[in-house]
């Protein structure tokens, strides 16, 4: 996930525009990965997923990217709207094997997002 | 309509005493969580469990018990509070993995806890 420390990354974009928020993970055993959208004083609301079969997926005004090779997930947001300002965490699953690990999510930081009408 | 509820939604306690917090899902999933979040640590998991009568250690388990004695519930005790334990609790669920390992998590609203 993304390097610890107090500071979120942020990114700030205009109304209309694309966003991209990154992600990194570090354990090449990761099999699943999930975007999750949470807003102010609110759980974390799933957006998108995607197994490490795949490279791409793509949603409503969402698309999520994996390179495997290099250990990066991206969320990829056509349009962004104000509503879409919140802070945005990747989410790895760490397979161990065994069926013993489903649902065991290891998160990253989280990246704020800020849309300007 | 389906959903996860969490109870209560804000707590002060004080060092030292017993705190227990509810988390209640109505989708009859077998999978159930507990997570903590604090600023510059994200989420980190608590405690969880893949069906009644079991529970596994998380992360961060030290100071903090679950029990599941039906399919409904994980209720999350923190046996004597400890300012450290100050943070938000947010509960989630999945289905089970029953040959479909892959499904996202819920959560629910979260509960602010203080220990002062």
């Amino acid at each position: 996930g993304e390097s610890v420390g107090l500071h979120l990354p942020t990114l700030s974009v205009q109304e209309g525009d694309n966003s991209i928020i990154n992600c990194a993970y570090s354990n090449s055993a990761s099999d699943y990965f999930i975007w999750y959208k949470q807003e102010s004083g609110k759980g974390p609301q799933f957006i998108i997923d995607i197994r490490s079969n795949m490279d791409k997926r793509q949603g409503q005004r969402v698309t999520v990217l994996l390179n495997k090779t290099v250990k990066h997930l991206s969320l990829q947001i056509a349009a962004t709207q104000p509503g879409d300002s919140a802070v945005y965490f990747c989410a790895e699953n760490i397979n161990t094997g065994g069926g013993t690990s489903y649902g065991k999510l290891t998160f990253g930081q989280g990246t704020i997002l800020t849309v300007h009408p | 309509d389906a959903e996860i509820t969490q109870s209560p939604r804000h707590k002060i306690t004080e060092t030292g005493r017993q705190v227990t917090l509810a988390c209640h899902q109505t989708w009859n999933h077998n999978n159930m969580f507990w997570y903590r979040q604090d600023l510059g640590h994200g989420l980190r998991l608590i405690h969880y469990s893949y069906g009644v009568h079991d529970t596994n250690k998380g992360e961060v388990s030290d100071g903090y018990s679950v029990s599941r004695s039906n399919t409904e519930d994980l209720p999350l005790t923190l046996e004597s509070a400890a300012s450290s334990q100050t943070s938000v609790y947010f509960c989630a669920s999945r289905s089970g993995p029953s040959g479909r390992p892959y499904n996202e998590q819920f959560f629910g609203p979260g509960t602010r806890l203080t220990v002062l």
